[in-house]
């Protein structure tokens, strides 16, 4: 079993929507939690940054973590075609010196 | 630089061959890693940088990869004696800090054949 847990997808969702992209895990140990958005042949690039459990908003993302279910969430609200890329998710614990450990990334397409 | 910077963008190389990739980091960036990324696959971490030393090497996949950091900048991951299975996206990545987060750079395309 891998220690970080994503699907895949792909997800297609019509424009405007509300996407909602998870990952669940298992080693207790993790405390920072990222999200990517990673667009095809290019690197990933950081969305989401956050500690612990507890929520962060920016713009039209949002970002949960419930650490008691071992899981996490990224919310992308009233979704346009230009979100449309791979979402990865990542974490460490906070003596693995920023080595993070990777979802396998869940596709996305956003539709006109 | 602006961003994490890789050289080639593409490389196409014959089974057996050895291969170089060059990472430039973000400038002041004093952490440097190194990950691979397979179709279908996450991110695979394979080694990081702190200034010019290497604490942790345990992803590289066997003693045909090796990597090194010269002057805190630059690093140059090498492949020797390539095999199909090497083929893959490698990325490389910077942060100012232990805690901070990793900035991508686009990656080397690696074609194996």
């Amino acid at each position: 079993q891998k220690e970080v847990e994503q699907d895949p997808g792909p997800l297609s969702v019509p424009e405007g929507a509300i996407v909602s992209l998870n990952c669940t895990y298992s080693n207790s140990a993790f405390q920072y939690f990222m999200w990517y958005r990673q667009y095809s042949r290019k690197g990933p690039e950081l969305l989401m940054y956050t500690y612990s459990s507890g929520n962060k908003e920016d713009g039209r993302f949002t970002a949960q973590v419930d650490k008691s279910s071992k899981y996490i969430s990224l919310f992308i609200r009233d979704s346009q075609p230009s979100d449309s890329a791979t979402y990865l998710c990542a974490m460490r614990n906070t003596g693995t010196a920023s080595k993070l450990t990777f979802g396998t990334g869940t596709r996305l397409q956003v539709t006109l | 630089g602006a961003g994490v910077s890789q050289s080639p963008s593409n490389k196409v190389t014959e089974k057996g061959k050895d291969v170089e990739l060059r990472c430039d980091p973000i400038s002041g960036h004093t952490a440097l890693y190194w990950y691979r990324q397979s179709l279908g696959q996450g991110l695979e971490f394979l080694i990081y940088f702190q200034g010019n030393s290497a604490p942790d090497k345990s992803g590289l996949p066997s003693d045909r990869f090796s990597a090194e950091r010269t002057g805190g900048s630059v690093s140059t991951l090498t492949i020797q004696r390539t095999q199909q299975e090497d083929s893959a996206v490698y990325l490389c990545a910077s942060s100012s800090e232990l805690s901070a987060p990793l900035h991508f750079g686009n990656g080397t395309r690696l074609t194996v054949t």
